[in-house]
């Protein structure tokens, strides 16, 4: 089975900031991760992926995570958030092969003020 | 965006009613997933769908029932509806032969009063 803890429920910014969202992942098999943007009353979105290789990924709207495999984390990270970057975000993971569910952490509530 | 439709988008029920909620995709996925999402709970996982007439329960399925007759369509029911299902729910769409991540439509909130 898996799980997906997101450390933080709230994180409050000023605009200009850097931020790091983090997430810890448990699995007992080897896991795809993902994270996804959920802006207000819309759907989710993805925000980058990790499957292999390079742990470091890059994804929209100038985020980045990396996967490390030794603390089963994939924190994400943006140098500098706009304001426009105010919405929900969700760590999932994968088992592999894929096709199965997506299992999501609760999410962290990124705020951004000017 | 993935062509997934979710209908209806909003709906206030009474308990004890029957609802069903329809997802609509034109991706001819393989598979289909309902969730629902709530406050500090993220989204768990109610049913989902491998296949035509091929479905699994998941870590919320308890008063749900899913059915999927084609490929394109699967349907989310609520038996007797209760205020502890007032929630968001989403559809999402995968097929794992061309994509590892799933796509989601934009959700139906469901007041049960």
């Amino acid at each position: 089975a898996q799980s997906v803890t997101q450390l933080d429920s709230q994180v409050p910014v000023f605009e200009e900031a850097p931020v790091e969202l983090r997430c810890n992942y448990s699995s007992s098999v080897s896991v795809y991760l993902f994270w996804y943007v959920q802006y207000p009353n819309q759907g989710l979105q993805l925000l980058l992926k990790y499957l292999s290789g390079s742990t470091l990924v890059k994804g929209i709207n100038g985020f980045e995570a990396e996967f490390n495999k030794s603390q089963t984390s994939f924190h994400l990270r943006k140098p500098s958030v706009h304001i426009s970057d105010t919405a929900e975000y969700f760590c999932a993971v994968s088992p592999i092969p894929a096709g199965t569910a997506l299992i999501f952490g609760k999410g962290t509530t990124l705020s951004v003020s000017s | 965006d993935a062509g997934i439709t979710q209908s209806p988008r909003h709906k206030v029920t009474e308990t004890g009613t029957p609802v069903t909620l329809r997802c609509h995709q034109t991706e001819n996925h393989r598979y289909m997933y309902w969730y629902r999402q709530d406050p500090g709970h993220g989204l768990r996982l109610i049913h989902y769908s491998y296949g035509v007439k091929d479905t699994d329960k998941g870590e919320v399925s308890d008063g749900y029932s899913v059915s999927r007759s084609k490929t394109e369509d699967f349907l989310l029911t609520l038996e007797s509806a209760t205020s502890s299902q007032t929630s968001v729910y989403f559809c999402a769409i995968s097929e794992p032969v061309m994509f590892t991540e799933a796509f989601f439509g934009q959700g139906t909130r469901l007041t049960v009063v």
